[in-house]
This record gives structure tokens, C-alpha cells and sequence, in this order.
């Protein structure tokens, strides 16, 4: 089945500095979405971005679907941006979100 | 727009016993799916159903079952609960379930003691 790996796996940083964060995934998908996990658990949504180039706030991605990998871009770290950041995808006729192990990210004020 | 709704919140729950989760998807969307979250094996899928019916569903033992209600809530069902079912569930809305962005509850976390 289809791979997603996320690096770095842990990232700790200062308040005010900036992160990419990789998601590669080893076959075609028609979804992926990046999550942000809160210390309750909840999974917030943060892009759902198969292919292009998003931006919300200090926060953009790019997908590039022909060489299966995506980046998440976090500028000015605020200490509020710690938690997991997860990439999913999904291949066409399926209907489950393939995880990666996520990036547990650490910003110290 | 109300969010994705999942009830309870937590539960205490003791080896042997069954348990009912309940998930209320994003008013309109008619596919929900499951995931089973822990910290060695990540998140998991379950199970998925669209239109009260189960398109797709993980490797998870015959004890985990799911159903889909007319109006779209979904309840997920496990039956003699083990220590290992002790996690966060999850529960996604999205309007077909394929090429649409998933959105989720605020999850089930289950202990079971």
C-alpha cells in the first residue's frame, strides 16, 4: 500500500523562527490535507491541498504531485503552533486517509 | 455551520464490556469514517460509510463495528473491550468521502481498565 513519511519526526524551536515541514507519500493520491494536532487531541484542519501552492496567514503549503512530496511552511513560530502536524492522503476509489507518524513541533518562548 | 460532533467525550470503561461512540457529521455530508488513534500504531483507519452503507474498512478484529443512520450520524460499536483498545477515536465527516476535504470531531478518548 501507499507510504507518507514526514520529516523531520521532531522540531523544536525559538518563538519567532521559521519551519518546513515534508510529507512524502510513495504513490498517486487525489487528496492530501494537512492537520494540526491541539494537546486535546483535536485534529484542526490547516490545508487540503492535492496539487498548487496555498497560503493562510503565516502558514503556506505546496503540493507538487508529480514528485509525490508536499511542504508546510510556518513563519514567525508563536508558541501557540506547537503540537503534531500530520499529513494524510487518499488514492482515488479509496476511502480511508492514509497517516503519516506526524511531526511533533516545540516552540519555546 | 456546526462541526463535526462526537459523543462522549471520554470513557472509562472496564475489560469485557461493550461500548457505543456516537458521531454527528457537518450537516450535508454523507460520508463518515473512523479512525483509531494510539501512540504506537498512529491513526488507524476503521471504518467509512456513505449513505448507510460501509464502503471500506481497516484491520481491525470483528469486535469494532459501525453503523450509518438515515439522517448520517454514525455509531461505532466495540464489543469485549481489551486493554489495547484504550485510545483516541476519531471520527471524520466529508461530503463523498474521496475527492473532498475531511473535517473531524473532537474525538472519544476510551480507557478501558
Amino acid at each position: 500500500g501507499i507510504q507518507v513519511e514526514q520529516s523531520p519526526p521532531d522540531l523544536i524551536l525559538q518563538e519567532g523562527a521559521n519551519s518546513t515541514l515534508r510529507c512524502n507519500f510513495s504513490d498517486s493520491v487525489n487528496n492530501l490535507q494537512w492537520f494540526h494536532q491541539n494537546p486535546w487531541g483535536q485534529l484542526i484542519n490547516l490545508f487540503y491541498i492535492p496539487s498548487g501552492t496555498k497560503q493562510n496567514g503565516r502558514l503556506s503549503a505546496t503540493t507538487v504531485a508529480t514528485e509525490r512530496y508536499s511542504l508546510l511552511y510556518i513563519s514567525s513560530s508563536q508558541t501557540t503552533d506547537s503540537g503534531v502536524y500530520f499529513c494524510a492522503v487518499r488514492m482515488d476509489s479509496n476511502y480511508q486517509l492514509i497517516w503519516g507518524a506526524g511531526t511533533k513541533l516545540i516552540i519555546k518562548p | 455551520k456546526a462541526g463535526v460532533t462526537q459523543t462522549p467525550r471520554y470513557l472509562i470503561k472496564t475489560r469485557g464490556q461493550q461500548v457505543t461512540l456516537s458521531c454527528s457529521p457537518i450537516s450535508g455530508h454523507r460520508s463518515v469514517s473512523w479512525y483509531q488513534q494510539t501512540p504506537g500504531q498512529g491513526l488507524q483507519f476503521l471504518f467509512e460509510y456513505f449513505s448507510e452503507t460501509q464502503r471500506n474498512k481497516g484491520n481491525f478484529p470483528g469486535r469494532f463495528s459501525g453503523r450509518q443512520f438515515s439522517n448520517s450520524r454514525s455509531e461505532m460499536n466495540v464489543s469485549t473491550l481489551e486493554l489495547g483498545d484504550s485510545a483516541l477515536y476519531l471520527c471524520a465527516s466529508s461530503f463523498t468521502g474521496v475527492v473532498t476535504e475531511a473535517f473531524f470531531g473532537q474525538g472519544t478518548r476510551l480507557t478501558v481498565v
